[in-house]
């Protein structure tokens, strides 16, 4: 069955400091998909990343960083210089490819990231 | 572009009375379709998922059921709420590239 952990419940920093997301996954499949969505206070989730289990390179976007390693089964998430407007509910997801068509996409418990002035 | 629409954004209803939220998608075709509840504080929980028009999977057998009347259509019900329904509710749709996009969500409170 597909399992997603996110060991840390809330991470505060101070702005400008950088700031690491851990993400564990569990699954028999061997390909599958990763995610990372960000949940700010007004509820809605938006899509931040997308990827596949063929693909372990690892990704930037401006201050968004993502290491996916297979190896050890993670999919962490670093902002570098973290400001206030990254405060926000982090979760990780993890969706299989079954050949029925359907992926279920099953979400992490999230970590709450807190940036202060 | 695609969109999702969500409604109502908040909802107060007493303990037994009936809910009703929908979720529409427009611009796209056999969406999968999938209704999460997010408790307080905590992760979020699959509570049903439709891959077409009245094919509904339930993840979690609790008060509530799903319909899918049209194909853009995904309706989360139930005929008598219970305190513990209380939780912010989404919509999402998955797209061929595999990401959800989700609806703003219905924050509901069973008083």
């Amino acid at each position: 069955a597909q399992k997603v952990t996110q060991a840390q419940t809330e991470i505060s920093v101070v702005e400008k400091e950088d700031v690491t997301l851990d993400c564990v996954y569990e699954t028999r499949d061997t390909t599958y998909y990763l995610f990372w969505y960000k949940q700010p206070p007004s509820g809605e989730l938006v899509f931040l990343i997308r990827r596949n289990s063929f693909d372990e390179q690892n990704e930037i976007s401006g201050r968004y960083s993502w290491n996916f390693q297979k190896s050890t089964s993670s999919f962490n998430f670093t902002i570098t210089a973290s400001q206030v407007v990254d405060s926000a509910v982090y979760f990780c997801a993890l969706s299989e490819a079954q050949s029925g068509g359907f992926q279920k996409l099953v979400f992490g418990t999230g970590t709450r990231l807190l940036v202060s002035p | 572009s695609q969109t999702i629409h969500q409604w109502p954004a908040t909802l107060v209803q007493p303990v037994g009375s009936p809910l009703s939220l929908e979720c529409t998608v427009e611009g796209t075709s056999n969406p999968n379709l999938y209704w999460y509840r997010q408790a307080a504080g905590r992760g979020l929980q699959l509570l049903f998922y439709s891959v077409g028009i009245g094919q509904i999977s339930s993840e979690v057998p609790q008060n509530l059921s799903a319909s899918r009347p049209q194909d853009r259509q995904f309706i989360l019900s139930s005929k008598k709420l219970l305190l513990s329904d209380s939780g912010f509710y989404l919509c999402a749709w998955r797209g061929l590239s595999g990401e959800a996009f989700f609806g703003q969500g219905t924050r509901l409170t069973v008083v």
